[in-house]
């Protein structure tokens, strides 16, 4: 039973467009909703988190948009660059619990 | 500054081997992780540790064990592999508190198993 379901799976992009990926949730009580990226080689690392009382918030090229009533969030890059190229990982908790759940992940390609 | 080591980087294994995977980290960390990541299925928390000497399932524990000896280490040991624990097993770590979603994860530990 997946409690974030992430959205495509792979995704190709030419320099300068715009990259989207979706994640939805079941469980009303995540309360935070962060995102990782992933470069080959490598462990996951933070790249931008988000609480549930904003619908959005942007980092430089990153936004996450935020639908409560949706149950829905999604992480736009701006501008996408080949050095972009990675995958993303969307995740869910509960404040004051310990675990964080992790979407399937999507593996971005950036191309000239 | 090293953050979460993990060793070995790979392994290869034969069913019914054993092994223990070591994490180490310098961050005085409270909070530790086992996950293992599979293509499209994400990463999936294994068996995790809230402190020194405690220890709690994940996901998908069967067929691991763990221990926290000391606060910096989490082991993570297959008893009997089995080829459907052929994956990349990521340790992380965070502090107890606030937690930001941060975790700080290793390079990861590619094993096989034949």
């Amino acid at each position: 039973q997946q409690q974030v379901k992430q959205s495509p799976q792979s995704l190709i992009v030419q320099k300068g467009g715009i990259s989207i990926i979706n994640c939805a949730y079941e469980n009303t009580a995540f309360d935070y909703f962060p995102w990782y990226q992933q470069f080959p080689g490598k462990g996951p690392a933070l790249l931008i988190a988000i609480r549930p009382d904003v619908s959005e918030k942007k980092e430089g090229r990153f936004t996450i948009s935020f639908n409560k009533s949706a149950k829905q969030f999604s992480l736009h890059i701006m501008d996408s660059q080949p050095g972009d190229s990675a995958t993303y990982f969307c995740a869910a908790s509960i404040t004051h619990t310990d675990k964080l759940i992790f979407g399937t992940g999507t593996r971005l390609q950036v191309f000239p | 500054n090293a953050g979460v080591t993990q060793t070995p980087k790979f392994r290869v294994l034969k069913t019914g081997q054993s092994m223990t995977l070591l994490c180490a980290q310098d961050m005085n960390h409270e909070y530790m992780y086992w996950y293992r990541q599979d293509p499209g299925m994400g990463l999936r928390l294994i068996h995790y540790s809230v402190g020194e000497g405690t220890t709690a399932k994940g996901e998908v524990p069967d067929g691991y064990n763990v221990s926290r000896l000391k606060k910096q280490n989490f082991l993570l040991g297959l008893e009997s592999a089995a080829p459907s624990q052929t994956s990349v097993y990521f340790c992380a770590s965070r502090p107890r508190t606030p937690f930001t979603g941060e975790l700080f994860f290793g390079e990861g530990s590619r094993l096989t198993v034949l």
